[in-house]
């Protein structure tokens, strides 16, 4: 059974806050890996995604993945009341399909 | 219209209805999924469809039919549901399954409701 684990919070940070998000994964050959963020009552949007290790950034957005420790994870510098939602982790390994955590419910506080 | 669509946006049904779901895709992609979203629970994968061919089931209930007339449209027939099949049904694409991409953009999804 191949799992992506997150943890399911709400996680709660003040306005202006880095939020750190987690999310870790059971197949070592994991290929491809994604953030979506959902907001209540609708789809998943893509944030962004990552295929190598070390950081990725896109504008407040930090995606940071460590293959070796089975780890990936989002940082959203100068967190917004608008950045409330659930943040989906998914991974991909070739030949399967891509498998969902199950969604860090981040609060920022104004 | 752009991204991936899909209707109706809400739908109320019992359990002796047939209704359909319908999405579509403007994206070029080749590959499209339908997913399920129950409260507090992982988004779980029913179908997947790769140049109209189904590639997946994800051991879903006959009661779900999928079907793919070409790579941008995919329907999702529903009969005699039951009310634990309550969900939000998520439609996505892809490239393809065989891209190496899988990058996938959903549909705003439906919100069903079976009394």
């Amino acid at each position: 059974q191949k799992e992506v684990e997150q943890n399911s919070g709400p996680l709660s940070v003040p306005e202006g806050a880095i939020a750190s998000l987690n999310c870790t994964y059971s197949d070592r050959g994991s290929q491809s890996f994604f953030w979506y963020r959902q907001y209540s009552g609708k789809s998943p949007e893509l944030i962004m995604f990552i295929y190598s290790n070390g950081d990725k950034e896109d504008g407040r957005f930090t995606a940071q993945l460590n293959k070796a420790s089975q780890y990936v994870s989002l940082l959203i510098r100068d967190s917004q009341p608008s950045d409330s939602a659930t943040y989906l982790c998914a991974v991909h390994a070739a030949g399967n399909m891509l498998t969902f955590g199950g969604g860090t419910r981040l609060m920022v506080k104004p | 219209e752009t991204g991936v669509t899909q209707t109706p946006r809400h739908l109320v049904m019992g359990m002796t209805n047939k209704k359909s779901l319908k999405c579509e895709q403007h994206l070029g992609h080749n590959a499209m999924y339908w997913y399920k979203q129950s409260a507090k629970k992982p988004l779980e994968l029913m179908f997947v469809y790769n140049f109209k061919e189904q590639t997946e089931n994800n051991s879903v209930p006959s009661r779900f039919s999928p079907e793919c007339p070409n790579s941008s449209h995919l329907f999702l027939h529903l009969h005699t549901l039951q009310p634990e099949d309550s969900a939000l049904y998520l439609c996505a694409s892809s490239q393809d399954r065989t891209s190496g991409s899988e990058t996938q953009y959903f549909g705003p999804g439906t919100r069903l409701l079976v009394l």
